[in-house]
């Protein structure tokens, strides 16, 4: 079964740092992969996502950097804020297949 | 923007009994979903569909079925509840992978549980 390992499973960085996450992946052929983010009692919503037609994509403090090459994306948060807190899921598909899901970052910003 | 109301938002049931959660969406997408959240875990699929009519099993379908009679509406139900069924099951819709319209919609979940 594909998989999409992310990590780590919690992080906690200080407010105004940049906060990492990281993701895996096993197929060549997964073409998507989204950051979905994850507010406490909320449902996840969709952050960010990517395709390997890029290296780069950028959303405001949010960046996804993709390594096609070593099957690696993740998910950068600049000068991190106390409302970024969450829990992040990154995942992963290709055409006309379903998504493959991390198993999620709990990210706790600092302040 | 798009809705995805899931019903109810929580469910206390007995072992053995039959639960029946809800999904409704007016986003007219073809794909729904039935993921299940525990920690540790993520989001599991247990379900999904590909339009009215349709379902196909996930990565955990054992003790669920599902069912879609619209385009709006997907079930999911466990005819048999047992306590490892206690979890939060969100339902989500979306358009077809690939087709450039894949941002997955969830619904608030509810919260399950088997006692």
């Amino acid at each position: 079964q594909q998989q999409v390992r992310q990590s780590p499973q919690s992080l906690t960085v200080w407010e105004g740092e940049t906060a990492i996450l990281n993701c895996s992946y096993e197929d060549s052929t997964f073409d998507y992969f989204p950051w979905y983010h994850q507010f406490p009692g909320e449902s996840p919503a969709l952050l960010i996502a990517i395709r390997p037609v890029s290296n780069k994509k950028e959303d405001g403090r949010f960046t996804i950097f993709f390594n096609k090459r070593e099957k690696k994306f993740s998910l950068h948060i600049a000068d991190s804020q106390p409302g970024d807190s969450a829990t992040y899921f990154c995942a992963a598909s290709y055409s006309n297949y379903q998504l493959i899901w991390g198993s999620g970052t709990k990210l706790i910003i600092k302040p | 923007e798009a809705a995805v109301t899931q019903s109810p938002r929580n469910k206390v049931a007995v072992t053995g009994g039959k639960v029946t959660l809800s999904c409704n969406q007016t986003n007219n997408h073809n794909n729904m979903y039935w993921y299940r959240q525990d920690t540790g875990h993520g989001l599991r699929l247990i379900h999904y569909s590909y339009g009215a009519g349709s379902t196909e099993k996930g990565d955990i379908p054992d003790g669920y079925k599902a069912s879609r009679p619209s385009q709006e509406n997907f079930s999911l139900i466990l005819e048999l509840a047992t306590p490892s069924q206690t979890s939060v099951y969100f339902c989500a819709s979306g358009g077809a992978p690939g087709q450039g319209n894949e941002r997955l919609f969830f619904g608030h979940g509810t919260k399950l549980s088997v006692l």
